[in-house]
């Protein structure tokens, strides 16, 4: 079975903080695909990133960054010095391989960040 | 930058009537996807759709969903009789190729309130 675990429903920071957002997702295949999207009040879907299992170096884009640990099946993210224009939902998701598009997401972390 | 557009942006109607929401995805893309996103909730696979066809759906998506391609640029989902809990935001998508090699775009949504 496929699943994604967002353990955190909500954080709340101080503009400027760093944050992590926890992933940890489960599946069987050896071949797969994680996303992380962004979901402003305005409620549209906001592509941040795409990984597959093969590939388990860090990224980095601006003040964000993920880390990828396929022992552990955790696919988190941070957001360095955190800004109120940060404050949305942000969902980890898991796409198989073989199955094109059909995307098993968390149930979220909603991040608040205060002025 | 190209986009997948939706319409309505926000549709009310009453319990057991028909609706239509219209997306019109990329135009050279071949995968066409429905998402739900109750409100508060996290965002679930409704159905694939390609080459004319339904190529995966839900448990979600019952008899009183259906999918068509009417023309070339259209993709529309229809709720037969709608009931109080179809109300969320539906989320059209679509991707260019198979085996998935890129970003699933997502359009802006459609937010359905049955009353």
């Amino acid at each position: 079975a496929q699943k994604v675990t967002q353990a955190q429903t909500e954080i709340s920071v101080v503009e400027k903080e760093d944050v992590t957002l926890d992933c940890v997702y489960e599946t069987r295949d050896t071949t797969y695909y994680l996303f992380w999207y962004k979901q402003p009040p305005s409620g549209e879907l906001v592509f941040l990133i795409r990984r597959n299992s093969f590939d388990e170096q860090n990224e980095i884009s601006g003040r964000y960054s993920w880390n990828f640990q396929k022992s552990t099946s955790s696919f988190n993210f941070t957001i360095t010095a955190s800004q109120v224009v940060d404050s949305a939902v942000y969902f980890c998701a898991l796409l198989r391989f073989s199955n094109t598009g059909k995307l098993i997401f968390g149930q979220g972390t909603t991040l608040q960040v205060k002025p | 930058e190209p986009e997948v557009t939706q319409t309505p942006s926000h549709q009310v109607t009453q319990m057991g009537q028909e609706v239509i929401l219209r997306c019109v995805p990329i135009s050279n893309h071949l995968y066409f996807y429905w998402y739900r996103q109750i409100l508060g909730q996290k965002v679930e696979f409704l159905v694939s759709f390609y080459n004319n066809e339904i190529s995966e759906k839900s448990e979600i998506f019952d008899d009183q969903f259906s999918v068509e391609r009417p023309d070339g640029s259209n993709f529309t989902l229809k709720i037969r009789s709608t009931k109080l809990e179809d109300s969320a935001m539906y989320f059209c998508a679509s991707i260019s190729t198979s085996g998935y090699t890129g970003e699933l775009f997502f359009g802006e949504g459609s937010r359905l309130t049955v009353l």
